[in-house]
C-alpha cells in the first residue's frame, strides 16, 4: 500500500522555466511533509518542508504547496537551473511518529 | 563536520555470506534509521532506533538485524545474504524534534551474487 505517491517517474524542463513536481498521499493522519533531493552516488539531502497548518512555504527558488483537501503537495522550482537536475523524493509523517514514508521519486532533468 | 558516515561504500557478496554495514553520526542524534533503495521503489525503512540500546522493525526487516550499542553508531547485519538484498543502503539520523528532519549518509552499494 503506497501511502505516498509520485506518479511521474521523470520530468524534463528547460533551464530558466518553472519545474513542478507533484506528490499525492492517502493517509489523512500525515501532518508534516518534506522534500528531499538526491544526486547520483550521494545520499538524499533535505530541501524544504511544510506543516499541515500551512498551505505554502517558500525558501528562495523553492516553494512547496499543500492542498489538504486533495491530499496533494507540489514543489515549484523557479527559475530552474542545471544544478537542479536530480531525483526528488517527497516524504510524509504524522505527529508523534518518528518514521518518514517516502514516495518513489521523480527524476528532474534541466535542459540547458 | 562529517555528519553521517557509512562504511563500506561498495561491497560484493556471494549468496550465503554475512556482512555488517556500519553507520556513524557525529550530531548527537537520538534517532537512527536504515533504508534500502531499489529502482522504482523509493526508500524503504528496514529498521530504526529511537535511542541507544533500542531497535525496532520498519517496513522490510526480514533478513536483516541491527544493533545500537552506542548512541553514535547503528549497525546493519546480513546473516545470510541473498540476491534479493542487492540494493543501495542508506543510513540516516535525526534529533527527534518537532520537524525530525533526517540526515542521510552517502550510501552503501551492495551486490549479492
Amino acid at each position: 500500500d503506497q501511502q505516498v505517491k509520485q506518479n511521474s517517474p521523470s520530468l524534463s524542463v528547460q533551464e530558466g522555466r518553472i519545474s513542478i513536481l507533484n506528490c499525492d498521499y492517502t493517509n489523512s493522519m500525515f501532518d508534516y511533509f518534506l522534500w528531499y533531493k538526491k544526486y547520483p552516488a550521494e545520499g538524499p539531502t533535505f530541501l524544504i518542508s511544510i506543516s499541515s497548518i500551512k498551505d505554502k512555504n517558500e525558501d528562495g527558488r523553492f516553494t512547496v504547496f499543500l492542498n489538504k483537501s486533495a491530499k496533494h503537495l507540489s514543489l515549484h522550482i523557479v527559475p530552474s537551473q542545471p544544478g537542479d537536475s536530480a531525483v526528488y523524493f517527497c516524504a510524509a509523517r504524522y505527529f508523534g511518529n518518528e518514521k518518514l514514508t517516502f514516495g518513489t521519486g521523480t527524476r528532474l532533468t534541466i535542459i540547458p | 563536520n562529517a555528519g553521517v558516515t557509512q562504511t563500506p561504500k561498495f561491497r560484493v557478496l556471494k549468496t550465503g555470506q554475512s556482512m555488517t554495514l556500519l553507520c556513524a553520526q557525529d550530531m548527537n542524534h537520538e534517532y537512527m534509521y536504515w533504508y534500502r533503495q531499489d529502482p522504482g521503489m523509493g526508500l524503504r525503512l528496514i529498521h530504526y532506533s529511537v535511542g541507544e540500546g533500542t531497535t525496532a522493525k520498519g517496513e522490510v526487516p526480514d533478513g536483516y538485524n541491527v544493533s545500537r550499542l552506542k548512541k553514535q553508531n547503528f549497525l546493519l547485519g546480513l546473516e545470510s545474504a541473498a540476491p534479493s538484498q542487492t540494493s543501495v543502503y542508506f543510513c540516516a539520523s535525526s534529533d527527534g524534534g518537532a520537524k525530525n528532519i533526517q540526515y542521510f549518509g552517502a550510501g552503501t552499494r551492495l551486490s549479492v551474487l
